[in-house]
C-alpha cells in the first residue's frame, strides 16, 4: 500500500534555532517527491520538488534531502522565524501524472520568540 | 498575479442541499484538481481534470460532481450535502498533467464547508 509517513506530528522551537522534519514513504513506482508549507487557513505552496536523481535540493533556508534507496526524505529548516511556523507536507508522487500524489499528514511547527 | 481563486471562503449548509464551490486560476494552467482536507489525513484528490472538456475522478469523489468548460475555471457540485461532507476544499492547477518534470501544484486558499 502506498503511504507517506511524517514526524514529528508536531514540534515547537525557539526562534533562530535549526529543525529537521522526516517523511517516510513506501510508494512505487516512485516520481518525485514534494515539500509544502501550510500557513494556517492557507494553501499549501510548495517549497521543493525532488526527482530520483536528486540528493539535496535548497530554497532559502530550506533545505531538503533524498535517500531514495531508504526512501526517507528530511527538511532542514535554517535560523528559523516566526513566519515559519506552519505545517510542512511531505508528497510523493508516484506512476507519472499529476493525479497521482500521495500527501502526509503533516508536521505542525511552532516558533517561538 | 491572482494564481488560483476560490469562493466562497466560508460555507454553511443543512443536509441535503447543494451548492458550487467556484475555483478559477489565471495561469493558463491545463491540469485542474479538487482536494479535501480532513483533521488527521492527508490531502484526498476528489476529481481532476487535464484539460477542458476532459475530467475524471479522483479517491473520494462520491457525492460530487465537476466539469470543466474553459481552461480558468473549474467548478466543483455538491449534489446533496452530508455531514461526512463537512471539510476544507482545496482547488490546485498545475501547467502540466504529468509529473515527471518540475511542475509543482499551485492552491487556492480553501473553502470550509460545515454541513449541519
Amino acid at each position: 500500500k502506498n503511504q507517506v509517513e511524517q514526524s514529528p506530528q508536531s514540534l515547537i522551537i525557539l526562534e533562530g534555532k535549526n529543525c529537521t522534519l522526516q517523511c517516510n514513504y513506501t510508494v512505487s513506482p516512485f516520481s518525485n517527491l514534494r515539500w509544502y508549507k501550510q500557513d494556517t487557513g492557507r494553501g499549501p505552496v510548495s517549497l521543493t520538488i525532488m526527482t530520483f536523481s536528486e540528493n539535496t535540493k535548497s530554497n532559502g533556508r530550506y533545505t531538503a534531502t533524498l535517500d531514495a534507496d531508504t526512501k526517507q526524505s528530511s527538511l532542514h529548516i535554517t535560523a528559523s522565524q516566526l513566519s515559519d511556523s506552519a505545517s510542512y507536507i511531505c508528497v510523493v508522487s508516484y506512476g507519472g501524472a499529476t493525479n497521482k500524489l500521495i500527501f502526509g499528514t503533516g508536521t505542525l511547527l511552532a516558533v517561538q520568540p | 498575479n491572482a494564481g488560483v481563486t476560490q469562493t466562497p471562503k466560508f460555507q454553511v449548509l443543512k443536509t441535503g442541499q447543494s451548492m458550487t464551490l467556484q475555483c478559477a486560476q489565471d495561469m493558463n494552467h491545463e491540469y485542474m484538481s479538487w482536494y479535501r482536507q480532513d483533521p488527521g489525513m492527508g490531502l484526498r484528490l476528489i476529481h481532476y481534470s487535464v484539460g477542458a472538456g476532459i475530467t475524471d475522478q479522483g479517491e473520494v469523489p462520491n457525492g460530487y460532481n465537476v466539469s470543466r468548460s474553459t481552461t480558468e475555471d473549474f467548478p466543483l457540485r455538491l449534489l446533496s450535502a452530508a455531514p461526512s461532507q463537512t471539510s476544507v476544499y482545496f482547488c490546485a492547477s498545475s501547467y502540466s498533467a504529468g509529473t515527471g518534470g518540475n511542475s509543482p501544484l499551485h492552491f487556492g486558499n480553501g473553502t470550509r464547508l460545515t454541513v449541519t
